[in-house]
């Protein structure tokens, strides 16, 4: 089965700390994607990536970068947290093709104070 | 750019009444289609996809969908559900063709009563 591991599955920061939220898969996958999940918003895709050092923003890129230095590591990083992005963060991958299901983490749930 | 609108927040329907889950989608361009299932506490997985073909997409515990491009409209429908399937349930679309950028509707909690 394919394994999408996400680093942490709580987190809290303090607001303007800079924060890192990993993601790995082991099924070399060229895509990869970070959402948030919030209630009554569903997911809004933030970025995501096709390729090694390929990166496209999403719907909701503001405040957010990614990093993708190797193919089955796909970084989100806050540079300066804010109270709203206090959020639930899901990695998802999936194969080069677009007919293809997502393959979720469980998911990271970030406070940020 | 491609957008999805799940018109129900929530959804309650009594035990082995049918229920229809409705997702209405914009696109210029051909679109897969997909509907991901999300149990209390769990992560997404996928209900089914529709991809290209017949209309009419069955997938995993019963559900059904019916692509219909005049009405831009992917129902999710079931005959007779059950207490298991409670859940929250996401609509979803990417173009076919070119990247896969994955855009999620707001999702539709389906309650089921006893």
């Amino acid at each position: 089965d394919v394994k999408v591991t996400q680093s942490s599955r709580y987190l809290v920061k303090r607001t303007g700390e800079k924060v890192f939220l990993e993601c790995v898969q082991d099924m070399d996958h060229e895509n990869m994607f970070w959402y948030r999940q919030d209630p009554g918003l569903g997911l809004r895709l933030i970025y995501f990536s096709y390729d090694v050092k390929m990166k496209e923003k999403g719907d909701i890129p503001e405040g957010y970068s990614v990093s993708r230095e190797k193919k089955e590591r796909f970084s989100l990083i806050l540079e300066s947290a804010s109270t709203n992005q206090t959020s639930m963060y899901l990695c998802a991958s999936s194969p080069r093709t677009g007919n293809e299901k997502l393959f979720f983490g469980s998911g990271t749930q970030l406070s940020v104070l | 750019a491609q957008s999805v609108t799940q018109l129900d927040s929530q959804v309650p329907v009594f035990e082995e009444a049918p229920v229809e889950l409705r997702c209405n989608y914009s696109s210029s361009v051909s679109v897969y289609l997909f509907w991901y299932v999300q149990y209390p506490n769990q992560g997404l997985q996928l209900l089914l996809k529709y991809l290209s073909g017949s209309t009419l997409v069955k997938g995993i515990n019963g559900f059904e969908a019916e692509f219909n491009k005049s009405q831009t409209s992917f129902h999710l429908r079931k005959p007779s559900v059950h207490i298991s399937d409670t859940a929250e349930y996401f609509c979803a679309v990417s173009l076919s063709g070119g990247y896969q950028k994955v855009t999620f509707g707001t999702g539709t909690k389906l309650q089921v009563i006893p």
